[in-house]
C-alpha cells in the first residue's frame, strides 16, 4: 500500500489528557500537511513541513498543540491538555514538491473525540 | 478562516442528471482544486485548474473557472450514486504557501 496512512483511526480520551497522532505519507512525497475537520465543515490547515523543516503553522494550532517530522519522514501531532473542542477529524496529506503540482494525497483521518 | 463557499450546501439528484455545483473564493489564487470525501473517510483530489486555465475536463467531471467573478463550477455529468459524497473546492493561495484553504462544502446524494 503506498497511500497516506493515519493511526490510530479513532480516539477517545477524556478532557486533560495528552494524545498523539501518526501520519506516515507516501514515501517520496517531501510535503506533509495536517488539518483539521468539524463536522459539516471543510478541512482548516493546521500546519506543513518540507522534509523535516516545519515551515508554517496556522494559527489554529494553539500551545497545546505540537507536531513533529524528525527524520523527514513520518509526522506525529501531539495535543496536550484536550478540550471538548479539540474533538474534531485530524487529517494528514502529502505531496511532492515539484515545479507545477499542487495536488496533495489525504490520508483516512483520525477522528478524536474528547468526553 | 475558510477561503471558498460552496453552492448549493446540499444537492439531492436522481442517477443519470447532472449534478452542479459552485465555488466562490475572495482572494487572488494560484489555483482552485476539487477534492471529493465519502462519509467519515479522507479526501480525493478530483481536478485542478490554475488561474490562467477557463476550463478543464476529467473524464466526466468539468471544471469552469471565472477568476473576474472568483467563481469555479464543478459539473459532474451522468450522475452515478457511487458520486454520492461531500464535494469541497480548496484554493492554493497566489504568493502564498501550498496550504489548501477549503470552503464548507457541497453534500450531493444520488439516488438510483
Amino acid at each position: 500500500d503506498t497511500g497516506v496512512s493515519q493511526d490510530p483511526r479513532h480516539k477517545i480520551t477524556k478532557r486533560g489528557q495528552n494524545v498523539t497522532f501518526r501520519c506516515d505519507p507516501i514515501s517520496e512525497h517531501n510535503r506533509l500537511y495536517w488539518y483539521r475537520q468539524t463536522l459539516g465543515q471543510g478541512p482548516e490547515f493546521l500546519t506543513y513541513f518540507q522534509n523535516e523543516a516545519q515551515l508554517e503553522k496556522s494559527r489554529l494550532l494553539s500551545d497545546r498543540f505540537s507536531a513533529e517530522r524528525p527524520k523527514g519522514s513520518f509526522s506525529t501531532l501531539e495535543i496536550q491538555r484536550t478540550e471538548q473542542g479539540d474533538s474534531a477529524m485530524y487529517l494528514c496529506a502529502s505531496s511532492l514538491l515539484t515545479g507545477r503540482s499542487y495536488e496533495q494525497y489525504f490520508g483516512p483521518g483520525t477522528r478524536l473525540t474528547v468526553t | 478562516s475558510q477561503q471558498g463557499e460552496e453552492d448549493p450546501q446540499a444537492l439531492s439528484i436522481q442517477e443519470g442528471e447532472n449534478a452542479t455545483m459552485n465555488c466562490s473564493y475572495k482572494t487572488s489564487i494560484n489555483n482552485l482544486q476539487w477534492y471529493r470525501q465519502n462519509s467519515g473517510r479522507g479526501l480525493v483530489h478530483l481536478i485542478l485548474i490554475r488561474s490562467n486555465e477557463r476550463e478543464k475536463h476529467s473524464g466526466r467531471l468539468r471544471v469552469t473557472l471565472d477568476t473576474s467573478k472568483k467563481s469555479s463550477s464543478l459539473l459532474i455529468t451522468a450522475s452515478r450514486a457511487a458520486d454520492t459524497a461531500s464535494y469541497f473546492c480548496a484554493t492554493v493561495l497566489q504568493g502564498g504557501s501550498e496550504k489548501l484553504v477549503f470552503g464548507k462544502g457541497t453534500k450531493l446524494t444520488v439516488n438510483p
